[in-house]
């Protein structure tokens, strides 16, 4: 099965700040992940897929990158209703398909 | 409009058995996999399993055969998740969610519909 690492595990972070989550796979997953944002007491949300594809009516400030076995979610300016817990899956292949830690951003 | 319905919270006793149920409405159910997703109590996301229910071809998370079935009834657009013998650390909320297809012929992508979640809580 493929592993799925995140860092940092959480970081606190202001209104208007960049941020950067990393995602690492144990193997190449050739760009098959799926990033998501969750807030408490919610399912989760479908942020990016295919590793920078913007689901429909997701809000533009957010963008995926990466290739191989390292990928990133970048917030281009922090907004209130984005402190959440953060969340990349792996769809390579054959399942499982497997979620990374999360990663919970926080106001500073 | 898509929207999955999931059945409501669940007291058990340990060594009771349980299904719980995600209605699919809004779109071909019979067309895409529905997956399971766990979280336990201030824990990540756990992958546990997919099934198609067009013709109910199932796959596990290993961490999972063996301790739950997934199943699906596509007369009625709905898909379960059930124990035979419940256990403490099944307390979890349990997500179903849709998965998309991805560009590749067969290929599938993330989630991109989810159910409002069952809790699920075991305890004597």
């Amino acid at each position: 099965d493929i592993q799925m690492t995140q860092s940092p595990s959480s970081l606190s972070a202001s209104v208007g700040d960049r941020v950067t989550i990393t995602c690492r796979a144990s193997q190449g997953i050739s760009n098959s992940l799926a990033w998501y944002q969750q807030k408490p007491g919610k399912a989760p949300k479908l942020l990016l897929y295919a590793a920078s594809r913007l689901e429909s009516g997701v809000p533009s400030r957010f963008s995926g990158s990466g290739s191989g076995t390292d990928y990133t979610l970048t917030i281009s300016s922090l907004q209130p209703e984005d402190f959440a817990t953060y969340y990349c899956q792996q769809y390579y292949s054959t399942p499982p398909f497997t979620f990374g830690p999360g990663t919970k951003v926080d106001i500073k | 409009e898509v929207q999955l319905v999931q059945s409501g919270a669940e007291v058990k006793k340990p060594g009771e058995s349980l299904k719980i149920s995600c209605k699919g409405s809004g779109y071909s159910f019979t067309s895409y996999w529905i997956g399971w997703v766990r979280q336990m109590p201030g824990k990540g996301l756990e992958w546990m399993g997919i099934i198609y229910p067009g013709d109910s071809d199932t796959r596990y998370s290993p961490s999972f055969q063996g301790q739950v079935t997934i199943s699906a009834d596509k007369s009625i657009s709905t898909a379960y998740l059930q124990w035979s013998s419940l256990k403490a650390s099944d307390t979890a909320m349990y997500y179903c969610a849709r998965h998309m297809w991805g560009p590749d012929y067969g290929k599938l992508s993330g989630f991109d519909y989810w159910g409002q979640g069952t809790l699920v809580t075991v305890s004597s």
